[in-house]
């Protein structure tokens, strides 16, 4: 069965600084794997994915991931961290299902505080 | 801005009320999921819709009813609902197209929906 994990469940940061966010995952096959973001009573965004191919993959608002199978980790990286970041992280991998469709398992995500 | 909508984002219902979540997309997605999501928890899948056919149910109570009339429109149907079923209920919505879906999903910003 599938698995991610988040080991930190709150993180804080200051506005200017860099930013890293682990998630280490389990899975059999090569995984599809994704972090997604989300605001206080929102749904989830997608910053970015990773399928194949390059390991260091860009996402939307200035964020990066790096896939390291050695490590099965796929943390999430931002140079500069803005207030406008703070927000839960939720990262998450996926397979497809034989049915139809994708069954993504999400790790218990990430809590971003930015302080000014 | 989100392409999936859902509504209500707000619904309050009583343990003997029959109501409905809808949920609708415009990008041409074939498989259209159902996401559970508790306070400080990350989302958990109920169910799975590829080609408006049931793809997986995760063993939802039977108190929750889904339905996808046509592609771009998937429906949770509650009744007789507990006060433990209060949750933020995310839609999502992925592309879908033999053996190369893409993943990713698409969120709706959810249905806040407390039972009393």
């Amino acid at each position: 069965a599938q698995s991610v994990t988040q080991p930190d469940i709150h993180i804080t940061v200051s506005e200017g600084a860099s930013l890293e966010l682990r998630c280490n995952y389990s899975y059999g096959a090569t995984p599809y794997l994704f972090w997604y973001v989300q605001s206080p009573g929102q749904g989830l965004q997608l910053l970015l994915k990773y399928f194949s191919g390059d390991t260091l993959v860009q996402g939307i608002k200035g964020f990066e991931a790096e896939f390291k199978r050695s490590q099965s980790s796929f943390n999430l990286r931002k140079p500069s961290v803005h207030w406008s970041d703070a927000a839960e992280y939720f990262c998450a991998v996926g397979y497809i299902l034989t049915g139809g469709g994708n069954k993504l398992t999400f790790g218990t995500g990430t809590q971003l505080k930015v302080e000014l | 801005d989100t392409e999936v909508t859902q509504t209500p984002k707000h619904l309050v219902m009583g343990m003997t009320n029959k109501k409905s979540l809808k949920c609708e997309q415009h990008m041409g997605h074939r498989a259209m999921y159902w996401y559970k999501q508790k306070a400080k928890k990350p989302p958990e899948l109920m169910f799975v819709y590829s080609y408006e056919k049931l793809s997986i149910n995760e063993s939802v109570p039977s108190r929750f009813s889904p339905e996808c009339p046509n592609s771009s429109l998937l429906n949770l149907h509650l009744h007789a609902l507990q006060p433990e079923d209060s949750a933020l209920y995310l839609c999502a919505s992925s592309q879908e197209w033999r053996g190369q879906s893409t993943g990713e999903l698409f969120f709706g910003e959810g249905s806040r929906l407390t039972v009393l």
